[in-house]
């Protein structure tokens, strides 16, 4: 798997967007940019995840730039619970390939 | 439909002893993994099973064995626990479609003394 890059942590005032960045300038051309998050300690949450188009679900939106180098999730209005750590991962999407996990960013939502 | 259960949810084992950490889901899925997370750290893949029948090493499965007795039960056995096996296990299992997420269980807190 491409190794990401990812800030340890952010902080996003409460009701704003959230911007989560992430680089993987290695990418390879079958690997699709998957995000996860874990609340405090559970088990992590599939968020979303993408090849080279632009994604959005009820979660999130993923916005890839055009040479793949890098990614940022979209939290269009964050909440408190939303308070998390994220993991960007990237992976080939045949089978099923393991999820190698970084260490993440830790965001924090402010009140 | 409760997902991905493990139990016990937590265990404090002394050096030497043996156990083994449950995992079942119901969701049908394919694959099946196990992960350890240590203190500030992100999750290590232990061992995992493409497929009922089939297991393999992850990225650190010094210590541990596993059974997949079924397709939806996948289960990790510490023969002699170790200290360094003291973490928060996590179960997770994927199916095989072109999504390809994995559905994490809550996690089995595990202490060795």
């Amino acid at each position: 798997d491409a190794k990401t890059t990812q800030p340890p942590s952010m902080d996003c005032a409460e009701g704003r967007a959230a911007n989560l960045p992430c680089n993987h300038s290695t990418i390879s051309g079958n690997e699709y940019v998957y995000w996860y998050r874990q609340i405090h300690s559970q088990g992590p949450q599939y968020i979303i995840h993408g090849l080279k188009n632009n994604e959005t679900n009820e979660m999130a939106s993923l916005i890839i730039t055009e040479d793949r180098k890098s990614s940022t999730l979209i939290l269009p209005h964050a909440t408190l619970r939303d308070t998390a750590v994220y993991y960007c991962i990237v992976r080939a999407n045949f089978g099923n390939e393991k999820l190698t996990f970084g260490t993440g960013t830790r965001l924090t939502i402010i009140p | 439909n409760a997902g991905v259960t493990q139990t016990p949810k937590f265990q404090v084992l002394k050096t030497g002893q043996s156990m083994t950490l449950q995992c079942a889901q119901d969701m049908n899925h394919n694959s099946m993994y196990w992960y350890r997370q240590d203190p500030g750290m992100g999750l290590r893949l232990i061992y995992y099973s493409a497929s009922e029948g089939t297991t393999d090493k992850g990225e650190v499965p010094n210590g541990y064995n596993v059974s997949r007795l079924n397709k939806r039960e996948f289960s990790l056995r510490l023969e002699s626990a170790a200290p360094s096996q003291t973490s928060v296990y996590f179960c997770a299992s994927s199916g095989y479609s072109a999504l390809g997420e994995q559905y994490f269980g809550p996690g089995t807190r595990l202490t060795v003394t």
